[in-house]
Order: C-alpha cells, then structure tokens, then sequence
C-alpha cells in the first residue's frame, strides 16, 4: 500500500499564497471525499486542518482551504503567516484493509 | 475536552514486543462514531499508519504492520492498546494515539505521542 504523494518542501513569503498537493488513486482520493490535512510543528503532535476535503474544524484559521480534483487533492493556505511554517500531511481514507492512508508530509517554510 | 496520554516503557529490546496504552477522558471509547487510531513517526520522518480499533474489537490494520500488530480495546476501563511484536530498530518512533472517525477517518484528536526507542 503505497503512501499518498506530497512535494517534500513548499516555499512562500508572508501574505502570499501556497498550494500542497496530496495525489493517491482511484482507491483513495480519487473515490472518496474523506481527505484530511493535518499541521505539526516541531515536538508537537499533528493538528487536524481540514477534513472531508474542504471543511474546517472549529477554532482553525479560514486561511486554510482544501479542494480536489480527481486523484490529487489539495491544501491553500492564503496570507502566509510566519506561524504557518509547519509541516504539512494530507490522508484519506481507502477502501482497502489499511483503512487510511498518510501522505510524506511537505515542509513549508516562510521565507 | 477529549484528550488521550499514550503510557508505556520508552525503551524496548529488539525482538520484544512493545506495548503502549491509550487513556482516553472527556469521552468514551464506547462512541460508536469512533475508532481508535495508533499512528507512529520515526525520528526526522512522515507519519504512518498503524491500525484502529472499533468498540466491537472490530480492528483495521496497516497491510505492512499486520503480522506483527495487535490493537484492543476495553472500554471497562476507556483504554486502547497496542501492541508491536518483534520489534527492531526501525520501529523506533514517537507512537500517537488518536480518535478517527468512523465515516471519512479523519484523525480529530490526538494523544501528544511518546517516543519508544528500540535499542539492547
């Protein structure tokens, strides 16, 4: 069961806008709305962002958006913030025993 | 507010099998909404998924963990367990716990991770 696909590194400055990309399969992102974008940053446990491919947990920023098209989904985060520098994972449910599968996770840094 | 404290030994032998507990509050593991979730993250590495549990029993395992993985739930004590049999030092991580949803997956809360070392 393969990981899903993250670039391993994304780059911004402040107030500008980013894109991260997750690309799983047909098996995945591609049948089910069930994507999640998690935040962690350093020595601390991940935070959920998004979940259901665009829907915010309470108390998260509007900053952050999700959205996806066909096997890739993908996380925006407008007006970077130096707070946002983190890395980011994606997962999604899959309909094989795994259950849910993690993407590698992509570093943003804040220039 | 829910929260979940992972406990267990931070050093295991290798070929030994580790084992770390969940104790959740503020909730219960009786939620038929949730499973219970374990995720591990090796040192300067990505996230993986481990497996989760159901109040039933009913476990969901990482293919490539299966054979080694064991995940249960007493809901007596509104605890989770796993277990990780054989271990070497690749499975040297910081192991979380957490809640997932049972419609979508989605990983809402989680324990703050303890790192288990496997090391003689």
């Amino acid at each position: 069961q393969s990981a899903l696909t993250q670039p391993a590194s994304v780059s911004g400055s402040p107030g500008q806008s980013i894109t991260i990309s997750c690309t799983g399969t047909s098996s995945d992102v591609g049948t089910y709305n069930f994507v999640s974008w998690y935040q962690q940053h350093p020595g601390q446990a991940p935070k959920l962002i998004i979940y259901d491919v665009n829907k915010r947990p309470s108390g998260v920023s509007n900053r952050f958006s999700g959205s996806k098209s066909g096997n890739t989904a993908s996380l925006t985060i407008s007006g970077l913030q130096a707070e946002d520098e983190a890395d980011y994972y994606c997962d999604s449910y899959t309909h094989t025993s795994a259950y849910v599968l993690f993407g590698g996770g992509t570093k943003l840094t804040v220039l | 507010q829910l929260q979940l404290q992972e406990s267990g030994p931070g050093l295991v032998k290798p070929s030994e099998t580790l084992s770390l507990t969940c104790t959740v509050s503020g909730g219960s593991t009786s939620n038929s909404n949730y499973y219970w979730g374990w995720i591990r993250q090796p040192p300067g590495k990505g996230l993986e998924w481990i497996g989760s549990v159901y109040y039933s029993g009913s476990t969901y395992y990482n293919p490539s963990l299966k054979s080694r993985v064991t995940i249960s739930v007493d809901t007596s004590k509104n605890q989770f367990s796993l277990k990780l049999s054989s271990v070497t030092a690749a499975d040297t991580a910081v192991y979380y716990c957490a809640r997932v949803g049972r419609i979508g997956a989605t990983s809402d809360y989680w324990g703050q991770g303890t790192l288990v070392t496997v090391s003689s």
